[in-house]
Order: structure tokens, then C-alpha cells, then sequence
């Protein structure tokens, strides 16, 4: 069993849907999750950061983590075309370097 | 500022041959990883260099690979004798000292014919 697991999609919506993707892990050490956007031929940009469980919300972003459950989501509103690309999780525990990525969740925002 | 840069970004080499990769951190920033990225798959890690700390090779998946971190800055991940699977994109990220955020570079597509 991997120690995060992401669904790879592809995951293929209307303009202006709301995006649910999901990670799950198995590792209760890790304390900072992250996802990363990913545009084709492109390197992984910071898209959220948070630091164990609750919610964040950056604009159409928001980002879940529950800790009791090993899962954690990213929400999308009003989704664009431009949102159409792959989205990685990823976290770490506290005290080490080491972050552990899922595979990708491959996004599709048809217009 | 200038972001995480990498050269080549494309490299076609013969299997057998020898491969350098170049990484150029983000200024200021102290750690600095290697990560492989195969079609369809999440990012598999290399290396960790940390300061002046020894580096973190775990990641390594042969002894034909190494990398070296030259002035705490720039950093060159070699592949030698390159083998088909080793067509990858590779990619460098670097972060500020303690932090857990990673900014990455573009990556170099590596084609082993």
C-alpha cells in the first residue's frame, strides 16, 4: 500500500462546477499538507499549504484536512477552463524533510 | 524574484551514455531536492541536500546516479550509463530554511533512446 493514494483521474467537468479531489494516507506522523497545480510540461506550483487538520480557503480555493480520517480534499468553486490541469498532493511530518506525493489527479474544465 | 531554473530543458541521449542535469536554486533558499517524474506517475524522490548538511541519497535508485550541491547553491544530478527507464522528467525544488514549501523548476525531460 502506497502512503498516500490519489485517485488519477481524469476527472472531466462543466465551466463553473465545483471540484472535489481527495487524498487519502496512511502515515498519522505527517503534519503539513500541501497541493501542488500542475500544468502539462510544466513543474509543480504551491497552490495550498496547510499545517494538520481544519480548512483554508484562498479565493476558489479551499483545502480540508482531516486528520482522524487520513483524508484530505481540495475544493474548487466556479471552476475555469484555465483550472484544467493536474493536481498533486503532498505532505510531510514535522521534524523531517521528507514530503510524500500522490500521483496526480489529471483536472478537465470543458467550456 | 527569479524562480527555480533548470538546463537542459530537453535532453536526448543514447543508452549507455552519460548525463549532467542542472539545478539553480532560488536564492536564500537552503534546501534544495531531487524528484523523477515517469508518465502518469507522482514525484519519486532523489536527494536532499540541507546546508551544509550530508545529503540525503535514500532516494537514489542506482548507484549510476548521483548529485552533488556545489557552494550551498547550484546543484547537478549525473546519470551515467543511461538505461530507457531512466526517460524521466526531472525535476529540482528548492525551500527556505525550516520550511516545508517547495518551489519547483521547470524540470529537464530526459529521452534515453
Amino acid at each position: 500500500q502506497k502512503e498516500v493514494e490519489q485517485d488519477p483521474g481524469p476527472l472531466s467537468v462543466p465551466e463553473g462546477a465545483i471540484v472535489s479531489l481527495n487524498c487519502t494516507y496512511s502515515n498519522s506522523a505527517f503534519q503539513y499538507f500541501m497541493w501542488y497545480r500542475q500544468y502539462s510540461r510544466k513543474g509543480p506550483e504551491l497552490l495550498m499549504y496547510t499545517y494538520s487538520s481544519g480548512n483554508k480557503e484562498d479565493g476558489r480555493f479551499t483545502a480540508q484536512v482531516d486528520k482522524s480520517s487520513k483524508y484530505i480534499s481540495l475544493f474548487i468553486r466556479d471552476s475555469q477552463p484555465s483550472d484544467s490541469a493536474t493536481y498533486l498532493c503532498a505532505m510531510s511530518g514535522t521534524g523531517g524533510f521528507k514530503t510524500i506525493f500522490g500521483a496526480g489527479t489529471r483536472l478537465f474544465v470543458k467550456a | 524574484g527569479a524562480g527555480v531554473s533548470q538546463s537542459p530543458s530537453n535532453k536526448v541521449t543514447e543508452k549507455g551514455k552519460d548525463v549532467e542535469l542542472r539545478c539553480d536554486p532560488i536564492s536564500g533558499h537552503t534546501a534544495l531536492y531531487w524528484y523523477r517524474q515517469s508518465l502518469g506517475q507522482g514525484l519519486e524522490f532523489l536527494i536532499y541536500f540541507q546546508g551544509n548538511s550530508a545529503p540525503d541519497k535514500s532516494g537514489l535508485p542506482s548507484d549510476r546516479f548521483s548529485a552533488e550541491r556545489t557552494g550551498g547553491s547550484v546543484s547537478t544530478l549525473t546519470i551515467q550509463r543511461t538505461q530507457q527507464e531512466d526517460s524521466a522528467v526531472y525535476l529540482c525544488a528548492s525551500s527556505e530554511p525550516k520550511r516545508n514549501e517547495q518551489f519547483f523548476g521547470p524540470g529537464t525531460r530526459l529521452t534515453v533512446l
